[in-house]
């Protein structure tokens, strides 16, 4: 029974750089979530995909910034030509849809842009 | 828009009693929930409580929800060290994927 992963754990990277983030959801949760959260921030929704529906991307926060998941298993984001001010953790997040809508965290990415 | 807004920083000693306030701004939020963060990890689901209840209580853990002031409490008895962490509180509404974040409150426990 394992739970999210996420690789890598920390990714430093030059600004202007492409990153790209995995996740792994716990199997059979059909919603996984992307956030991020910037050192002694709360954290910050990024995009949400849910099942075979058309992922929420209104997190987003440019569009550098994108996701893809392959059927209800891993997803990626891809940060393109990477700022300093993307430097954050990325958090990413599933649930079984439909209850109290429980979301299970990964223990994060912790990207440092140089 | 939905907002959540927490304190920052709580500091009590081992065996008090540490008490976490929340206030957000949606009257439509169905759940709210507590979450834990400790260090290098991601978070995890402590408790929750539906709108239409005022308290729920889970062990050491006593949730206060009063909802026409839209304010929400997680008190811990015998407050221990391992409960230094980072506390969140977050809402989300029934039909709807969404949660709003707190920003978090973090609790050191003094020895």
């Amino acid at each position: 029974g394992a739970g999210v992963s996420q690789s890598p754990s920390n990714k430093v990277t030059e600004k202007g750089k492409d990153v790209e983030l995995r996740c792994d959801p716990i199997s059979g949760h059909t919603a996984l979530y992307w956030y991020r959260q910037r050192l002694g921030q709360g954290l910050e929704f990024l995009i949400y995909f849910q099942g075979n529906s058309a992922p929420d991307k209104s997190g987003l926060p440019s569009d550098r910034f994108s996701a893809e998941r392959t059927g209800e298993s891993v997803s990626t984001l891809t940060i393109q030509r990477t700022q300093q001010e993307d430097s954050a953790v990325y958090l990413c997040a599933s649930a079984l849809a439909g209850g109290i809508n429980e979301q299970f965290f990964g223990p994060g990415t912790r990207l440092t842009v140089l | 828009g939905e907002d959540v807004e927490q304190s920052l920083f709580l500091s009590v000693r081992e065996g008090d009693s540490s008490v976490i306030n929340c206030t957000y701004t949606d009257s439509s939020s169905t759940y709210l929930y507590w979450y834990k963060q400790e260090p290098g990890a991601g978070l995890q689901l402590l408790t929750y409580i539906f709108s239409n209840m005022d308290m729920k209580q889970d062990q050491r853990l006593t949730v206060l929800l009063n909802k026409k002031d839209k304010h929400l409490s997680l008190r811990i008895a015998d407050t221990q060290t391992g409960d230094s962490a980072i506390y969140f509180c977050a809402e989300s509404t029934s039909g709807t994927y969404k949660y709003i974040f707190g920003t978090g409150t973090r609790l050191k426990v003094l020895a």
